[in-house]
């Protein structure tokens, strides 16, 4: 199966300390989205690409966070000086463009659950 | 800001019984998708919605788009335990950078639903 991989799974840091995921979309994919998840929320969008080309970054991506993918294939997301509040389960989802009115449907990743103490 | 609400939040059910899922959003959407979500797993694509009157079903799990009224349902039929979960709509609208259109999804609260026999 090679959907949306992302690793690490678990990650318990912390505050302050640095952190990176990484995650590894469907190869053919030409999109890639990150996502935070609190508990008992829907997840909310941080950041797309296109292919390498960071094109929307969201109001939630404070200067702390960046995220970068190189050659358009796998991605990473790094938090700089954690903070308790950023505890959350980070998912990564990838898609294919289809062009026109047709389904662009993302297929998203088994996340990496950050843990700050 | 676009605002996509889901209710009931909480559904406690029966086997064998039915019940739905309502999802309202706030402005006018491209796509709508209902994802299912294991407890400490991923998000799985249960359904993509383009167009008004739009109707997908799948096992138990019947969805439904009225655009005009900006509302979906997820309709459940005589259910079982498997479908315990928590389901998320999300509206897609697309947005546009150097001509190219990309979608990113605003999700709903979830709900967290529980059969029991």
């Amino acid at each position: 199966d090679t959907g949306v991989s992302q690793n690490p799974r678990h990650k318990i840091t912390k505050r302050g300390q640095n952190v990176t995921f990484r995650c590894d979309p469907i190869s053919e994919h030409n999109r890639l989205y990150w996502y935070r998840q609190t508990l008992g929320q829907g997840p909310e969008f941080l950041t797309y690409f296109q292919n390498e080309a960071q094109l929307e970054k969201s109001r939630l991506l404070s200067d702390r966070f960046s995220a970068e993918r190189p050659k358009g294939s796998f991605s990473t997301l790094e938090i700089q000086r954690t903070e308790q509040g950023d505890s959350a389960m980070y998912l990564c989802a990838s898609s294919l463009s289809s062009g026109g009115a047709k389904a662009d449907t993302q297929y998203f990743g088994p996340g990496t659950r950050l843990t700050v103490l | 800001e676009l605002k996509v609400e889901q209710n009931p939040l909480f559904l406690s059910m029966q086997e064998g019984k039915n019940y739905t899922i309502y999802c309202n959003y706030s402005t006018t959407s491209d796509r709508l998708y209902w994802y299912r979500q294991d407890p400490g797993k991923s998000l799985e694509s249960l359904f993509v919605l383009l167009s008004n009157g739009a109707v997908k079903q799948e096992g138990r799990l019947m969805a439904s788009l009225d655009t005009k009224a900006r509302l979906s349902t997820l309709h459940i039929t005589a259910a079982v335990h498997d479908l315990s979960a928590t389901y998320f709509c999300a509206v897609d609208i697309l947005s546009t950078y150097g001509g190219t259109s990309y979608g990113k999804l605003t999700f709903g609260q979830g709900t967290i639903l529980t059969v029991h026999p």
